[in-house]
């Protein structure tokens, strides 16, 4: 099974607005990835962890919150976002933080008013 | 910082073309190279994985090669279908101290027609 789900798969938000996007994978997978996509942009990395502790940030603003609760799993907690935070928000996952192939999952796509 | 150039942006070809996608990185320091597929609102899907040691690899239809010392590798693709219509994204994997990251393309958006 090389597959990673996200949920939920379209999310509307007003800016004062507290939500979550979730990601997961049963592949024993111990690197976890957060991308950020724009239309017509290549997906862009924010956060990255490795063993459930968070081993990059790309100096993401703070409106948006990783958790890792266990290696299955990986959220991001999204506070008082931006029209401009609307986006395609992509996990994914590899074996170790390396050179190992990264899965994608299918993205959630996120829109605030 | 290494930079990741896809050539062309687009291409429309009829049904049936073999096509070349092609993909240049500024920093021949890589570990490995990544052919993603992503459909218009999806996810990627990965196509190719090229370890820096190897000169290519095939699956199916496609076949991708890398030339570490010129900064290039490409995509082959076979016999093209309309099912092939799609983005396609090469990632170059970072390595020392950009461990853990990938360096995507813009992508070249491929449509293929009946």
């Amino acid at each position: 099974d090389t597959e990673v789900t996200q949920t939920p798969k379209h999310l509307v938000m007003g800016m004062t607005n507290k939500k979550s996007l979730k990601c997961e994978q049963h592949m024993g997978h111990r690197a976890m990835y957060w991308y950020k996509q724009k239309a017509k942009k290549p997906p862009e990395l924010m956060f990255v962890y490795s063993y459930e502790k968070l081993s990059i940030n790309e100096s993401v603003p703070s409106r948006f919150s990783p958790e890792c609760p266990n290696s299955s799993l990986l959220n991001l907690h999204l506070h008082a976002l931006q029209p401009e935070d609307s986006a395609l928000y992509l996990c994914a996952s590899s074996q170790v933080l390396s050179t190992d192939t990264q899965y994608f999952g299918p993205g959630t796509r996120l829109t605030v008013l | 910082k290494q930079e990741v150039t896809q050539i062309p942006a687009a291409l429309s070809v009829p049904e049936g073309e073999n096509l070349v996608l092609n993909c240049s990185f500024t920093d021949s320091a890589i570990y490995n190279l990544q052919w993603f597929r992503q459909d218009p609102g999806k996810g990627l899907t990965s196509l190719l994985l090229i370890q820096s040691s190897q000169r290519e690899q095939t699956s199916g239809r496609l076949n991708a090669s890398l030339d570490k010392s010129s900064g290039r590798s490409t995509l082959y693709i076979a016999a093209s279908q309309p099912g092939d219509s799609a983005t396609y994204l090469c990632a170059v994997y970072g390595r020392g101290s950009t461990l853990g990251r990938l360096y995507f393309g813009r992508g070249t958006q491929l449509t293929v027609w009946p």
